[in-house]
């Protein structure tokens, strides 16, 4: 079951604008992640956010958390060329004393020269 | 893709036939996880592991079966009852302290 879903789908900017991504999610949560996948390659952690926290901030990174609307974002400033990647949002989940991560679908971000 | 390593990076299965994929790790963690992705999508869980010599279902463990022997090895086979085993194979782990996971690089499973 997937529990968080990114939009856009694909995204595609000029080298230097701003891209900003959405994830929303079904149930609560206690963290929300985003991580990279760059093309054929494992995912590679960006950033967490916590359940009490509202923004966030990791160099050109900068993720936000509206818990009221299960909703994240993530911005990207800036951004070059090698930000071209997919970009997934997790969730956690805990059942009994197993820890889980579910992924959306992840959005293709496209940063053209 | 830190101290997680995923063999083989391509696999070619023929029908009928069961394949291993892989998975070590150095990390000293005790989670390891199994996700397949099909092109254009999300991950999708398989199987997990929270300790060594016990494992779980994940949402779409129908047709693979794994075994945690060792700390270190999460190998994950894929059966002739997954009939359509064409996608890319993740390998993660995190630690007992730790919420984020880690990847391997992956393994591409193709049907010849």
């Amino acid at each position: 079951s997937q529990q968080g879903e990114e939009d856009p789908q694909a995204l595609s900017i000029q080298e230097g604008e701003n891209a900003t991504m959405n994830c929303s999610y079904k149930t609560s949560i206690n963290n929300l992640q985003w991580y990279r996948q760059n093309s054929g390659r494992g995912l590679v952690h960006l950033i967490l956010i916590r359940s009490n926290e509202r923004e966030k901030h990791s160099g050109r990174l900068r993720v936000t958390l509206d818990t009221s609307k299960k909703s994240s974002s993530l911005l990207i400033t800036a951004s070059r060329a090698a930000d071209t990647a997919s970009y997934f949002c997790a969730t956690d989940a805990r059942m009994d004393s197993s820890y889980k991560l579910i992924f959306g679908s992840g959005t293709r971000l496209l940063v053209r020269p | 893709d830190g101290g997680i390593t995923q063999s083989p990076k391509y696999l070619f299965r023929k029908e009928g036939q069961n394949v291993t994929l892989s998975c070590e790790q150095n990390l000293n963690h005790d989670a390891m996880y199994w996700y397949r992705q099909d092109p254009g999508q999300g991950l999708r869980l398989i199987y997990y592991s929270q300790i060594v010599n016990d494992f779980q279902k994940g949402d779409i463990a129908e047709g693979y079966s794994v075994s945690r022997e060792k700390k270190e090895s999460f190998p994950l086979t894929v059966t002739s009852a997954q009939k359509n085993p064409t996608a890319f194979y993740l390998c993660a782990t995190h630690g007992s302290s730790q919420e984020t996971q880690y990847f391997g690089p992956g393994t591409r499973l193709l049907v010849l």
